[in-house]
């Protein structure tokens, strides 16, 4: 059961564009959410995480939204550049003190010189 | 080196065979997961280790499967009568966070990629 459900699969951004990825989740007891980036042949790295007790978290060119009631939340890339190319997860943990990360399918993003 | 390290970067193993894969972890950090990652899929969690016990393996996929860590530390993940469908990549995690202090950032591995022809 997918708890976690993350769109689009595949991005494509001229450099300087935003780039926006977009998750749901089900399950209210989430707590805690993270984005992950992964380059090719290398593990995923925290990019940038929120807690649900605010609506927005800012830093540098990358800022995540986040709306409770909804149960959505998105990475918003200002400015792309070539070197954001990679795939990126959105995920959640399930519970206080217990992170173990459920992860979103992840999406591919190109940005394009 | 001061991250998560893992080997082998790379099995090629026929059907059938057993396979062992290691993960080192940041000294010092004691939760350690286990994830795989198949082809155009996220991250799906395996095994979550608090030193040396796992008090989470609801995502080992069959019994198949096991994983142990020893002194804290090392964990070797066992994959036995490899079949096809056992292919993707291995990932470790490893982190300060126990169940009962403040969630931490995760750190990943490499990863092992494992192909089972």
């Amino acid at each position: 059961q997918q708890q976690v459900k993350q769109s689009p699969q595949s991005l494509i951004v001229q450099k300087g564009g935003i780039s926006i990825i977009n998750c749901a989740y089900e399950n209210t007891a989430f707590d805690y959410f993270p984005w992950y980036q992964q380059f090719p042949g290398k593990g995923p790295a925290l990019l940038i995480a929120i807690r649900p007790d605010v609506s927005e978290k800012k830093e540098g060119r990358f800022t995540i939204s986040f709306n409770k009631s909804a149960k959505q939340f998105s990475l918003h890339i200002m400015d792309s550049q070539p070197g954001d190319s990679a795939t990126y997860f959105c995920a959640a943990t399930p519970g206080v003190g217990y992170n173990k990360l459920i992860f979103g399918a992840g999406t591919r993003l190109a940005v394009h010189p | 080196g001061a991250g998560v390290s893992q080997s082998p970067s790379n099995k090629v193993t026929e059907k059938g065979k057993d396979v062992e894969l290691r993960c080192d972890p940041i000294s010092g950090h004691t939760a350690l997961y286990w994830y795989r990652q198949s082809l155009g899929q996220g991250l799906e969690f395996l095994i979550y280790f608090q030193g040396n016990s796992a008090p989470d393996k609801s995502g080992l996929p069959s019994d198949r499967f096991s994983a142990e860590r020893t002194g804290g530390s090392v964990s070797t993940l066992t994959i036995q009568r490899t079949q096809q469908e056992d292919s993707a990549v291995y990932l470790c995690a490893s982190t300060l966070a126990g169940v009962y202090q403040l969630r931490n950032e995760q750190f990943f591995g490499p990863g092992t990629r494992l192909t089972v022809l």
